[in-house]
């Protein structure tokens, strides 16, 4: 099976733009997860969705949002990017039968200049 | 809420020596622990997990964590380390009543194996 796949895998803005990344989960897999790695604050959870809807969300201001289509594909979004948004993203997926663990994609790395 | 405290930012350690990697949790409901490894320019992979049972947890490169909860801690320890495990590693929680799909993790702990 193929793994979690993220693109773009690096990413460069400017502060004031917004980016969308996107997640394809491993085939099977209905759950997503978000989460930010940055040297400062460490891995943060972002947001989770499962069949379209966001289960969980994490401390976050509403600058970051995001969405599952019906293919378990998942999207986010940060508008209005500030230099503090500078940070590994990452996604993971689990198939959500019982309890497991998550599988993690290798990110995209943003960089807001 | 939950929270996680991993105690050392950095471990050196020779090739071949033993080494704990201390992970402290605190969670006032039930929670699930892993520990997660990750390489250069790579994702997370899971290296173990606890959810119930036996206490002690193996993975199947050599490392083994085990559930004290009386400490609330979740140590990994190998007992002979590789230069392929230089590493970042990371201890999470997730509560275990909850979706499981929020995970808390400490701040990670950097090994590096020296030949």
């Amino acid at each position: 099976k193929a793994g979690v796949t993220q693109t773009p895998r690096y990413l460069i803005k400017t502060r004031g733009q917004q980016v969308t990344l996107s997640c394809s989960p491993i085939s099977g897999h209905r759950s997503v997860s978000w989460y930010q790695q940055t040297p400062g604050q460490g891995l943060q959870f972002l947001f989770e969705y499962f069949s379209e809807t966001q289960r969980n969300k994490g401390n976050f201001p509403g600058r970051f949002s995001g969405r599952q289509f019906s293919n378990s594909r998942s999207e986010m979004n940060v508008s209005t990017l500030e230099l503090g948004d500078s940070a590994l993203y990452l996604c993971a997926s689990r198939p959500l039968a019982g309890v497991n663990e998550q599988f993690f994609g290798p990110g995209t790395r943003l960089t807001v200049l | 809420a939950q929270s996680v405290t991993q105690l050392d930012s950095q471990v050196p350690v020779f090739e071949e020596a033993p080494v704990e990697l201390r992970c402290n949790y605190s969670s006032s409901v039930s929670v699930y622990l892993f520990w997660y490894v990750q390489y250069p320019n790579q994702g997370l992979q899971l290296l173990l997990k606890y959810l119930s049972g036996s206490t002690l947890v193996e993975s199947i490169n050599g490392f083994e964590a085990e559930f004290n909860k009386s400490q609330t801690s979740f140590h990994l320890r190998k007992p002979s380390v590789h230069i392929s495990d230089t590493a970042e590693y990371f201890c999470a929680v997730t509560p275990a009543g909850g979706s499981q799909g929020n995970l808390i993790f400490g701040k990670g702990t950097k090994l590096s194996v020296k030949p």
